[in-house]
């Protein structure tokens, strides 16, 4: 059982494209983090966020407590979006993370 | 701000040997958690490290173990190396405890032969 769930997995898109990931959990959280991961392995913290909505340049971040779903959005994608997105959610001392969607933004 | 730093960036062992990774945080940060990616398993957790106190540890194996020094700077050392060790271990520091925002170094690229 996966304590995190993403979807989808692998997304190919053209530049421009509105873009959507969304991730699930089961498990009671204060906040949960969206992360970025380019080839080669470097990964930079996105968003962490315990509701609403939080908005940096072209990203857009949601969450639903209730519902215990977030999601990701990207306005007008462009190639050096390319990376894997990924959920991570803390609870008790750990995160758990999602299996991760690997975004490919198309020129 | 310097970024969180991890030596070596690349390392290759072979079955049965034991290695030592390193991981400075960005200064000020007391917190330090380690966490090995797999192409099959993602990311997982290993263990987090707060004012020298191991604070939590993932579902690994005793061979798998970690300490903090005063400076904060942390190492992990993994022992009877396996094949499946072969991962890339990431480090990441923070101001707090999670769920604090978690900064990442690059990683540590491990290959077990």
């Amino acid at each position: 059982k996966n304590e995190v769930e993403q979807s989808p997995q692998n997304l190919t898109a053209q530049e421009g494209e509105f873009i959507t990931i969304n991730c699930s959990y089961s498990v009671g959280i204060s906040a949960l983090h969206w992360l970025q991961q380019h080839p080669g392995g470097g990964i930079v913290s996105l968003f962490m966020l315990s509701s609403g909505k939080k908005k940096h340049g072209r990203l857009i971040a949601t969450i639903n407590i209730q519902e215990k779903h977030s999601s990701l959005h990207i306005t007008a994608s462009h190639p050096r979006d390319s990376a894997v997105y990924i959920c991570a959610v803390p609870t008790g001392n750990q995160f758990y993370f999602g299996t991760g969607t690997s975004l490919t933004v198309i020129p | 701000k310097a970024g969180v730093t991890q030596t070596p960036r690349y390392l290759i062992k072979t079955r049965g040997q034991q290695v030592t990774l390193s991981c400075s945080p960005i200064s000020g940060h007391r917190s330090v958690s380690w966490y090995q990616q797999t192409p099959g398993q993602g990311l997982q957790f290993l263990f987090e490290y707060f004012s020298e106190t191991q604070r939590n540890k993932g579902n690994f194996p005793g061979r798998f173990s970690g300490r903090q020094f005063s400076n904060s700077r942390s190492e992990m050392n993994v022992s009877t190396l396996e094949l499946g060790d072969s991962a890339l271990y990431l480090c990441a520091s923070s101001l707090g405890v999670v769920p604090n925002e978690q900064f990442f170094g690059p990683g540590t690229r491990l290959t077990v032969l």
